[in-house]
């Protein structure tokens, strides 16, 4: 059974630019989180999707939105960069069988902003 | 707001030692998740070891085990018999059953000394 797969594994943007990061979960996975990873906060929780629908959202800007298609993959997108957003970009997936819950992550997307 | 605090920035172990790694969370919920993450050095993050709340018994996977006690809201992990591939940053986290919200620690990043 395939991982969780994230694209693209390293890009580089340059400050005002906007970036998409996607991620596909694990078949037969409906839920979909995000994550920034940076060294100084840490993991930070951005949003989740289940079944398409925002179920959750951390506390970042509006410039970071996200989206979930039928077949579960997510997009996430940020516009006008920071060089404060520089950071892992984490995609995980999650599901729950028989009242067990588990959070499967991606590799990360490492996006660095100029 | 839920909290996880990692009072541990960096640890080190000799091989084949035990090392315990700490974790204590803010809480007013009775009922939740606990977890141990792993991130070897660019690698995807894994699930070490998961705990319910619910449970009294002390999870163990192979040579990790967790000493939870949850009217103190502690939740160490125990390495025993450490080994060099252990060598990696550790998150502990928490999942409110309530509203799905995971919040993280900040992380401890262990050694493992040859």
């Amino acid at each position: 059974k395939a991982g969780v797969t994230q694209t693209p594994r390293y890009l580089i943007k340059t400050r005002g630019q906007q970036v998409t990061l996607s991620c596909s979960p694990i078949s037969g996975h409906r839920s979909v989180s995000w994550y920034q990873q940076t060294p100084g906060q840490g993991l930070q929780f951005l949003f989740e999707y289940f079944s398409e629908t925002q179920r959750n959202k951390g506390n970042f800007p509006g410039r970071f939105s996200g989206r979930q298609f039928s077949n579960s993959r997510s997009e996430m997108n940020v516009s006008t960069l920071e060089l404060g957003d520089s950071a892992l970009y984490l995609c995980a997936s999650s599901s729950e069988r028989e009242g067990i819950w588990e959070l499967f992550f991606g590799e990360g997307s490492r996006l660095t902003v100029l | 707001a839920q909290t996880v605090t990692q009072s541990q920035p960096e640890m080190s172990v000799q091989e084949a030692e035990t090392v315990t790694l700490s974790c204590t969370y803010d809480t007013s919920e009775s009922d939740y998740y606990l977890f141990w993450y792993k991130q070897p050095p660019s690698r995807q993050m894994i699930l070490v070891i998961r705990q319910e709340a619910y449970k009294q018994q002390n999870a163990t996977e192979n040579r990790f085990s967790v000493n939870f006690q949850k009217a103190a809201k502690s939740f160490s992990l125990k390495i025993s018999d450490s080994q060099l591939g252990d060598a990696a940053m550790y998150f502990c986290a928490y999942r409110s059953l309530n509203n799905n919200d995971m919040r993280f620690g900040a992380g401890t990043r262990l050694t493992v000394k040859p």
